[in-house]
């Protein structure tokens, strides 16, 4: 099993650009989720989801879209990049947040100039 | 509303030292999950416990050990005998009902030789 794997694993952005950072996964994981890392604020979620075709509104919902069509991949979609979402982006899946812990892929680090 | 407090922001200690890492949560579930994971430099995150809101047992696994109070809640992590390898950013995680995982800011432990 390649777990949940994540490309790319850097990106450097102009502002005003768009861009998909994608996720995937191999475990037939129904939850799916995406963070973003900044120093001293831990991660944040961005937005979820619980299965295919089903996503959600995590704290840090803004600037960002995304959609399941299939269980395996989760990709995160950026609009028009700022300077704000400079960081680490992680997504994660699991069985259930409830009952298992969620395992993260490695991160894509993304620098908007 | 969810949150976990992690207020040590930096920890320092001598090799051999115990340490002990503060996690504080609220939430207004009555059925919710806490999950301890380490960073180490590389970045990856990794999975150390899972504690669900009804087992309060006190918890050791080698040199870790975790001490969860609902009355306060707290579920503080004690590295006993610390070592190098132990320098890492800890975070504290909190998932309820709505399958949303509230971070902690984090905990950065040096360990010095």
């Amino acid at each position: 099993n390649a777990g949940v794997t994540q490309t790319p694993k850097f990106q450097v952005l102009k502002t005003g650009q768009s861009m998909t950072l994608q996720c995937a996964q191999d475990m037939n994981h129904e939850y799916m989720s995406w963070y973003r890392q900044d120093p001293g604020m831990g991660l944040r979620l961005i937005h979820y989801s619980v299965g295919a075709g089903i996503t959600d509104q995590g704290e840090v919902p803004n600037g960002y879209n995304v959609s399941r069509s299939t269980t395996e991949d989760f990709p995160l979609r950026l609009l028009s990049a700022a300077p704000s979402q400079t960081s680490v982006y992680f997504c994660a899946s699991s069985y259930s947040p409830l009952l298992e812990t969620q395992y993260f892929g490695p991160g894509t680090r993304l620098l908007v100039l | 509303a969810q949150k976990v407090t992690q207020a040590q922001t930096e920890i320092s200690v001598v090799e051999k030292e115990d340490v002990t890492l503060d996690c504080v949560y609220e939430t207004r579930d009555t059925t919710y999950y806490l999950f301890w994971y380490k960073q180490p430099p590389s970045g990856e995150l990794v999975f150390l416990i899972r504690r669900n809101s009804f087992d309060e047992q006190n918890e050791i696994s080698g040199r870790y050990s975790w001490n969860f109070q609902k009355s306060t809640s707290s579920f503080n992590f004690t590295i006993t005998a610390s070592q190098v390898v132990d320098s890492a950013v800890y975070f504290c995680a909190l998932v309820g009902g709505g399958f949303k995982t509230i971070f902690g800011a984090g905990t950065r432990l040096f360990v010095k030789a």
